[in-house]
């Protein structure tokens, strides 16, 4: 199976500035996601972030606010821009791995993120 | 929009017992996941079901798929307080997973001795 490191694995900010997460995988991985998690809740999909072009976002998330990398098939970054106390949650990098039809996903250990 | 229901959402439950976690989802999809979150954990990937009659079994736990019913089932036997943590079933977006995972809620359990 994958195995997906993040970093940081925690940061306190300020409202207003921005920081980027980096996630990095052992091995090369089809697909790369970006989710998030608030706290006590479920995780929501950010976007897909695709190798070479801009990454596909889900509905309510805009690259202005999360820009994302994918600059080759092991390496992803999410920046999380100008940051407000609302975007204080855990962000957890994900990759697809394995043969089609038969591929699962595994996460990262996310990077909790608090803005004051 | 593809929607994933579990229920119950909090289970508190005795060592030695036996209980059922639901997850009903909306649209049609081939494959759920079934993973576990222990406190201020990432996901561990438990099951991955596949087809419909899936049916996969890991110590206490066992998971199936029916997906006429667009139902799947995390079944725990004699439960022990080592499986105390966060369940959660996820089903593939449209696309064969090109789009991510939509996750259900999640099934909070708590194992009691």
């Amino acid at each position: 199976s994958a195995v997906i490191s993040q970093k940081p694995s925690r940061d306190i900010c300020q409202r207003g500035t921005s920081l980027t997460i980096q996630c990095q995988v052992d091995s090369q991985v089809t697909m790369m996601f970006w989710y998030r998690q608030q706290p006590g809740q479920s995780l929501t999909l950010i976007a897909t972030a695709n190798q070479g072009s801009e990454a596909t976002y889900e509905s309510g998330f805009v690259i202005d606010k999360f820009p994302i990398s994918r600059p080759n098939l092991t390496f992803s970054t999410l920046t999380v821009s100008n940051m407000s106390p609302e975007d204080s949650s855990i962000y957890l990098c994900s990759a697809r791995q394995g043969l089609a039809g038969k591929d699962t996903q595994y996460f990262g250990p996310g990077t909790r993120l608090t803005v004051l | 929009e593809l929607k994933v229901e579990q229920n119950p959402l909090f289970l508190s439950m005795q060592e030695g017992k036996n209980y059922t976690i639901y997850c009903n989802y909306s649209t049609t999809s081939d494959r759920l996941y079934w993973y576990r979150q222990d406190p201020g954990k990432s996901l561990e990937s438990l099951f991955v079901l596949l087809s419909n009659g899936a049916v996969k079994q890991e110590g206490r736990l066992m998971a199936s798929l029916d997906t006429k019913a667009r139902l799947s089932t995390l079944h725990i036997t004699a439960a022990v307080h080592d499986l105390s943590a966060t369940y959660f079933c996820a089903v593939d977006s449209e696309g064969g997973g090109a789009d991510g995972l939509t996750f259900g809620k999640g099934t909070h359990l708590i194992i009691q001795p």
